[in-house]
């Protein structure tokens, strides 16, 4: 069965580095979202993307982030200056025209 | 923005009870949906629920949808320990921008 996949699955990185959190999307898939989680928190909505560009943000998404599909099968999230409070998981999930979505297993990311 | 509350936050239940959890979200919501979270684990879509009067059921979980009142509910039945989990609902704006309850964490004890 397809599924979304993530890399890598755990990340630790210092405060003020970049980091790439990387997804594959479910290959006939069209939306694409991130999300995150901090331990033992609600799931927060980041963004989606469709058709190669932004359809929504959260507050949260502000200059420090960015997304991209490089090449038609990946969809990388990155943070550009890391802060301590950007340590949660970090969830990516896709789906056709319909309403399911399908997440992927996750990003951990630690910042120290 | 859309606002989404769960009810209760815990739940401890017996197995073999029924309960149901309550899902009130302050504005329109294009879809409603529920999805459970095992711990560590990612996100498992249980239900989508598109319009007033909606109703699913898969085993032991029934979700229904009030549009009119704002309020979805998760009801389970005879429950199991399996069934132990966070669960969410969550609503959705645009159909792209997404707002999640802040879960309902069930345990169900033998």
């Amino acid at each position: 069965e397809p599924e979304v996949t993530q890399t890598p699955s755990h990340q630790v990185t210092q405060m003020g580095q970049e980091v790439i959190l990387r997804c594959v999307p479910i290959s006939n898939h069209l939306y694409f979202y991130w999300y995150r989680q901090i331990l033992g928190q609600k799931v927060e909505f980041l963004v989606s993307f469709y058709n190669n560009e932004i359809s929504e943000k959260s507050e949260i998404f502000d200059d420090q982030f960015s997304v991209e599909r490089p090449d038609g099968s990946n969809f990388t999230l990155k943070i550009r200056s890391t802060k301590l409070e950007d340590s949660a998981m970090y969830f990516c999930a896709s789906r056709v025209e319909g309403y399911e979505q399908y997440f992927g297993p996750g990003t951990r990311l630690t910042v120290t | 923005e859309l606002k989404v509350e769960q009810n209760p936050l815990f739940l401890s239940m017996q197995e073999g009870k029924n309960y149901t959890i309550y899902c009130n979200y302050s504005t329109t919501s294009d879809r409603l949906y529920w999805y459970r979270q095992d711990p560590g684990k990612s996100l498992e879509s249980l239900f989508v629920l598109l319009s007033n009067g909606a109703v699913k059921q898969e085993g032991r979980l029934m979700a229904s949808l009030d549009t009119k009142a704002r309020l979805s509910t998760l009801h389970i039945t005879a429950a199991v320990h399996d069934l132990s989990a966070t669960y969410f609902c969550a609503g959705a704006y645009n159909f792209n921008k997404f707002y999640f309850g802040s879960g309902t964490k069930l345990n169900v004890k033998p």
